[in-house]
This record gives structure tokens, C-alpha cells and sequence, in this order.
């Protein structure tokens, strides 16, 4: 029971444009998102996060926005650079459950020059 | 420097041993996790520990092993029972906020 899905495995895109990832998740009770960033052989890195009483967060050129009726969320990365190249997940977490999160599968994204 | 350490970064185990793979943090963070990742999949939670001396586990728990003797460490055993143990293993750490943060991973190979 996949309860964040990330259904695109890969994206490409062309440095200097918006890079767009999905995110769907199918437990209302999460109330907190975030999203990470990983570089192969290497541990998460944490970029942005999102609580549910908002439908928006910036931090630079990172931007994550939740659609709670859809129950989807994106982020955007504008503009894309070849060092964003790497496996982005997406991740959630309910409350009351000792901040567990729950993963998606992850969306490799390539930025070509 | 804060961060979370693990070690070793490659761990090789022989059939019916167990192995320990270390995880240790300076953040002054209370609660600790244990993921291990397989190739095209997401983390999956091992164990986790919200205090010391207590802990949980997480939703794929059978074949391994914890303990939380002390706050800044949290070492996780992959014993014999663990029938398919190759993958990438990944602790973090939580503070006042649900965000975690993660160490560099250990990769155990079976030979």
C-alpha cells in the first residue's frame, strides 16, 4: 500500500527552465510534507518542507506547493541548474506518529546543458 | 561540526553473521531512525527511537535489531534472520521539528 507516489521515475530538463515534480498521497491524516534531495551512495538532503495549513513555501529557487483537496503536491525548481541533478523524494508525515515519515519512490531529475 | 556519522560507509557480512552498523549524532536530537533503501524504491523505516532507552519498530523490523543506551548513538544490528540484508542503510535524526535529518548511509553486501 504505496501511500506517497511519485509516478514519474525520471525527468529531464534543460538547464535554466522550471523543473516540475509530482508527489500524490493517499492518507488524509499526513499533515506535514518535505521534500529531499540524494545524491547517489549518499544520505537525503533535506530542501523544503510544507504543514498542511498552507499552500505554499519558498526558499530561494525551491518552491513546494500543496493542493489538499487533490491531495498533491509539486515542487519547482526555477531555474534548473546541472548541480540539481540527482534523486528527488518526497515525504510525509502524520500527526501523533513520532514524526515517522512515509517515502515516495523518488523522481530522478537530469538537467541538460 | 553537527551532524550524524555513520559507519562503516561498506560493511560485508558472511551467511549467518550478524553485523552492527553504527550511527551517532551531535545534534542534541531526541528521536533516531533507521531506513534502508533498495534500488527504484523509496526508504522504508527499520526502527525507531524517540527517547533514549525506547524504541519502536518501523514497518519492515523483522531480521533486525536496536538499542538507545545513549542519546547520541543508535547502532543497528542486521542479524542472521535478515534474509535478503544487501542494501543501503540510513539513520537520521529529528529534533523539535518532524524534519529529519540523515547521515551517509552504509552499504552492506553479502558475500
Amino acid at each position: 500500500d504505496q501511500q506517497v507516489k511519485q509516478n514519474s521515475p525520471s525527468l529531464s530538463v534543460q538547464e535554466g527552465r522550471i523543473s516540475i515534480l509530482n508527489c500524490d498521497y493517499t492518507n488524509s491524516m499526513f499533515d506535514y510534507f518535505l521534500w529531499y534531495k540524494k545524491y547517489p551512495a549518499e544520505g537525503p538532503t533535506f530542501l523544503i518542507s510544507i504543514s498542511s495549513i498552507k499552500d505554499k513555501n519558498e526558499d530561494g529557487r525551491f518552491t513546494v506547493f500543496l493542493n489538499k483537496s487533490a491531495k498533491h503536491l509539486s515542487l519547482h525548481i526555477v531555474p534548473s541548474q546541472p548541480g540539481d541533478s540527482a534523486v528527488y523524494f518526497c515525504a510525509a508525515s502524520a500527526p501523533g506518529t513520532a514524526s515517522k515519515l512515509t517515502f515516495g519512490t523518488g523522481t530522478r531529475l537530469q538537467v541538460t546543458l | 561540526d553537527g551532524g550524524i556519522t555513520q559507519s562503516p560507509k561498506y560493511l560485508f557480512r558472511k551467511e549467518g553473521q550478524n553485523v552492527t552498523l553504527s550511527c551517532e549524532q551531535n545534534l542534541n536530537h531526541d528521536a533516531m531512525y533507521w531506513y534502508r533503501q533498495d534500488p527504484g524504491q523509496g526508504l522504508r523505516l527499520i526502527y525507531y527511537s524517540q527517547i533514549v532507552n525506547d524504541f519502536q519498530k518501523g514497518d519492515i523490523a523483522e531480521g533486525y535489531s536496536v538499542s538507545r543506551e545513549k542519546k547520541e548513538s543508535f547502532p543497528l544490528t542486521v542479524t542472521s534472520a535478515q534474509k535478503n540484508p544487501t542494501a543501503f542503510y540510513l539513520c537520521a535524526s529529528s529534533g523539535s521539528t518532524e524534519t529529519q535529518y540523515f547521515g551517509p548511509g552504509t552499504r552492506l553486501l553479502v558475500l
